[in-house]
């Protein structure tokens, strides 16, 4: 079946560094990405998300990149601060666009100050 | 702007009862979706509600049911609990659906003893 694949599973990182997550998909008619933070005894947040007609999108520290060659997609947080620390899914779209998202198995980011 | 408002925050229930979550989504949103969140298999997708109508089901056992009223407000019950069954779990609304983006609650975490 379709599945969405995300690595690491945990990244600790110094403040001020950078963070990087990244996710496979299998669905070459995927079209839509979003990415969601979790926090603890929280609900998934989306924090950012990018379709398929766009390769890279910003907002402010985050930024997601897309690469439908390669069916992978990143997330990008620069300039990291203890309040980044969170679990962190990507997801991706199955059944076409009255679909539901798949989610990545989470990215437990820790960010040391 | 109200959020997706799940109750109750926390239930514990025996093995065998049956239970009813509810989801109340964000005003003007259509779609609600139910996600069950554990630490093993992470977030996985239960069903869609559309317009009253359910438009998407995951892999789960008929145990699992949900339903969607003309408010939106959406329950989901499931009967017969097992131990397995303890899980957090999330509801996701939006405006159409997928390419709308989703909001989630803050989820019902359900222990079954």
């Amino acid at each position: 079946g379709e599945n969405v694949e995300q690595h690491p599973s945990t990244l600790s990182v110094q403040e001020g560094d950078s963070a990087v997550i990244k996710c496979t998909y299998s669905d070459s008619a995927s079209n839509y990405f979003p990415w969601y933070k979790q926090e603890l005894g929280k609900g998934p947040q989306l924090i950012i998300d990018i379709r398929s007609n766009v390769g890279e999108k910003k907002d402010q520290r985050i930024a997601v990149t897309l690469n439908k060659t390669a069916k992978h997609f990143s997330l990008h947080i620069t300039e990291t601060q203890p309040e980044d620390s969170a679990v962190y899914f990507c997801a991706g779209p199955y059944g076409g666009s009255q679909g539901n998202l798949i989610f990545g198995k989470g990215t437990k980011l820790s960010v040391k100050p | 702007k109200a959020g997706v408002t799940q109750t109750p925050r926390y239930l514990i229930k025996t093995r065998g009862q049956q239970v009813t979550l509810s989801c109340s989504p964000i005003s003007g949103h259509r779609s609600v979706s139910w996600y069950q969140q554990t630490p093993g298999q992470g977030l996985q997708f239960l069903f869609e509600y559309f317009s009253e109508t359910q438009r998407n089901k995951g892999n789960f056992p008929g145990r699992f049911s949900g339903r969607q009223f003309s408010n939106s407000r959406s329950e989901m019950n499931v009967s017969t609990l097992e131990l397995g069954d303890s899980a957090l779990y999330l509801c996701a609304s939006s405006l159409a659906g997928l390419n709308y983006g989703y909001t989630f609650g803050s989820g019902t975490r359900l222990t079954v003893v």
